[in-house]
């Protein structure tokens, strides 16, 4: 069992270029999410999905878009990355809204240059 | 405004020890989660709080939550270097299924 799984592990991006992260889970959970982690800012929610078909804006949503299409997968894309973006990101999932201890992928570290 | 407040951010001890790290909330939440942190590493889910005067203990750490003081400890038994780490710890948002962060507590067990 994989878990949570993201990708890529890492990137360098220029700025001004499009991204989509990935992050696949094979728990079935309902809900998922996607974190920021900057050094000195802990941890910020970007969007989160309660389940497939719907999402929603977390603290910090701007350059950022999500898609839920199923429940297995939540790409999240940056439309045109700017130097601010380079940060830790995290995909979690939770079993449901309602119980929400959250299960988190492995992350992906983003240089935008 | 909705905080969870840790206390302290930075703690450096000696091996052996005994320590308590805190977590303040302001939320009416019941349910509380602590996590793990290793450098370099992503987030591993430590304990669920569920209600008031829930306690839950793994090895050498124990948490505790009081719903009514929105407190919760995370108590660390004659520490090892192996639990050198950041621990967070989060609780539901009202209404909504968020949780909300505190800003971890960086924990450094010295040999």
């Amino acid at each position: 069992i994989a878990g949570i799984t993201q990708a890529p592990t890492s990137q360098i991006l220029a700025a001004g270029r499009r991204m989509t992260l990935r992050c696949t889970q094979d728990m079935r959970h309902n809900a998922m999410y996607w974190y920021r982690q900057d050094l000195g800012l802990g941890l910020r929610l970007i969007h989160y999905s309660n389940t497939a078909g719907t999402t929603g804006k977390g603290e910090v949503p701007d350059g950022y878009s999500v898609s839920r299409a199923n429940t297995d997968d939540f790409p999240l894309t940056l439309a045109s990355a700017v130097p601010s973006q380079t940060s830790v990101y995290f995909c979690a999932s939770s079993p449901d809204p309602s119980y929400n201890e959250q299960f988190f992928g492995p992350g992906t570290r983003l240089t935008v240059l | 405004e909705l905080k969870v407040e840790q206390n302290p951010l930075f703690l450096s001890m000696q091996e052996g020890k005994n320590y308590t790290i805190y977590c303040n909330y302001s939320t009416t939440s019941d349910r509380l989660y602590w996590y793990r942190q290793d450098p370099g590493k992503s987030l591993e889910s430590l304990f669920v709080l569920l209600s008031n005067g829930a306690v839950k203990q793994e090895g050498r750490l124990m948490a505790s939550l009081d719903t009514k003081a929105r407190l919760s400890t995370l108590h660390i038994t004659a520490a090892v270097h192996d639990l050198s780490a950041t621990y967070f710890c989060a609780v539901d948002k009202d209404s909504n299924y968020q949780l909300i962060w505190g800003a971890g507590t960086k924990l450094i067990i010295k040999p």
